[in-house]
């Protein structure tokens, strides 16, 4: 039973345009977002991360919008740049449910230059 | 420099033999997790701690055990490697749980079990 899902294995887009990753969650106790990304041979890293209570949360070129209504949220990036290319987990906790991390399946983002 | 250190980065072993994968973070972070990466399914996790001697199943914990004795150290121990966990394995520590909390990730072990 996957509660996150991230239904595009893949993305690719060009150097200077938006890129946008979705997510879909089913279960209504998480409470919080995040975003990882992880390049080949590292461990992923915290990139953003957004509260059940906001619908949007902006660092630099890194943009998370929550729908809580659809129970989706994207990641956008602008302008996308090639050092972007990664493979993006989205997860998500909830205090109720011992605070643990559900990940997604993961998107591949190739930016071409 | 705060880091959570795996070794050994790369195992190749065989089936039923005995192996433990060392997990240490220097952040003096509460939560510890394992995890691991199977292509189209995402990180899923094997098992966490959420402090010294208290360790909790994840997901997938079969085949899997843990200790943590000190609160830098969260070991993860296959008694009889089978094939089916050929993976990559993440260790993660976070300051507390829940809310969010930042996680903390290991570069990864490459596990193949033959």
């Amino acid at each position: 039973d996957q509660q996150v899902k991230q239904n595009s294995p893949s993305l690719s887009v060009q150097e200077g345009r938006i890129s946008i990753l979705n997510c879909d969650y089913t279960n209504s106790m998480f409470d919080y977002f995040l975003w990882y990304k992880k390049y080949p041979a590292e461990g992923p890293t915290f990139l953003i991360s957004i509260s059940s209570i906001k619908d949007k949360n902006e660092d630099g070129r890194f943009t998370v919008f929550l729908n809580k209504s659809a129970k989706h949220l994207s990641l956008h990036i602008v302008p996308s740049q090639p050092g972007d290319s990664a493979v993006y987990f989205c997860a998500a906790s909830g205090v109720v449910l011992g605070g643990k991390l559900t990940f997604g399946q993961g998107t591949i983002l190739t930016v071409h230059p | 420099e705060a880091q959570v250190t795996q070794n050994p980065r790369y195992l190749i072993t065989v089936t039923g033999k005995k192996l433990t994968v060392t997990c240490s973070q220097n952040m003096n972070h509460e939560y510890m997790s394992w995890y691991r990466q199977d292509p189209g399914l995402g990180l899923r996790q094997i098992y966490y701690s959420m402090n010294v001697e208290v360790t909790d199943k994840g997901d997938v914990p079969e085949g899997y055990k843990v200790s943590r004795k000190e609160k830098r150290n969260f070991p993860l121990i296959l008694e009889s490697p089978s094939p089916n966990q050929t993976s990559l394995y993440f260790c993660a520590s976070s300051l507390s749980f829940g809310r969010g909390t930042e996680a903390f990730f290991g570069q990864g072990t490459r596990l193949t079990v033959v």
